[in-house]
């Protein structure tokens, strides 16, 4: 079973629609958790990062963790093509250090 | 602030030759960089991290003889993938860490290496 599983999509939703990406994992350690967007041919940029259980807003973007069911989510609201990218969620154990764990990353397409 | 450059973005080798990416933090200092590997629809697979002044710590599975990484500044570390095979056509990125938070790591554009 690996750490982190996430769904590949695609997932294509009109303009302005709300998008829900997930992500569920299996080591309840997992303290940290982060969301990153990849366009395509780039580096992944982070978007939200967020501690234990919770959730948290950044204009457009929430992010939500559900430890007790190890399942974290992104959602985008208002979502515009400018949003059609890769979403990777990472995670891991402690703040330091660089064992993430990432997933394999949602193919998102938001279409005009 | 935190850019992280790579160069070339993409480069095309024959089998058997040796390729150098380099990684640069532009307007920060970074002790710590780390060396990723992105085959298509897969998640970044960590190969290895990157030390200034320190030999590279690999994950397990990653050849080292093969994969040689040299962090010779704060702001630069460069992979050299040696006697290349079509095996190792990926997507390698590099990403630096800021601070001491592990959320304070920023990625590089990547680089497409194709090996023919």
């Amino acid at each position: 079973q690996k750490e982190v599983e996430q769904d590949p999509g695609p997932l294509s939703v009109p303009e302005g629609a709300i998008v829900s990406l997930n992500c569920t994992y299996s080591n309840s350690a997992f303290q940290y958790f982060m969301w990153y967007r990849q366009y395509s041919r780039k580096g992944p940029e982070l978007l939200m990062y967020t501690y234990s259980s919770g959730n948290k807003e950044d204009g457009r973007f929430t992010a939500q963790v559900d430890k007790s069911s190890k399942y974290i989510s992104l959602f985008i609201r208002d979502s515009q093509p400018s949003d059609s990218a890769t979403y990777l969620c990472a995670m891991s154990v402690t703040n330091t250090g660089n064992q993430f764990y990432f997933g394999t990353g949602t193919s998102l397409t938001v279409i005009p | 602030g935190a850019v992280v450059s790579q160069h070339p973005s993409r480069v095309i080798c024959k089998s058997g030759t040796s390729v150098k990416i380099e990684c640069r933090s532009l307007d920060f200092q970074a002790t710590t960089m780390f060396w990723y590997r992105q085959f298509p629809k897969q998640s970044l697979m960590l190969m290895a991290t990157s030390n200034e002044g320190s030999k590279a710590t690999y994950e397990q599975g990653v050849e080292k003889d093969k994969f040689l990484i040299n962090h010779a500044s704060l702001t630069l570390s460069t992979l050299t993938v040696t006697s290349a095979h079509p095996e190792d056509s990926s997507f390698y990125i590099c990403s630096a860490q800021q601070g001491t938070a592990s959320y304070e790591q920023y990625f590089g554009p990547g680089t497409r290496l194709t090996v023919t």
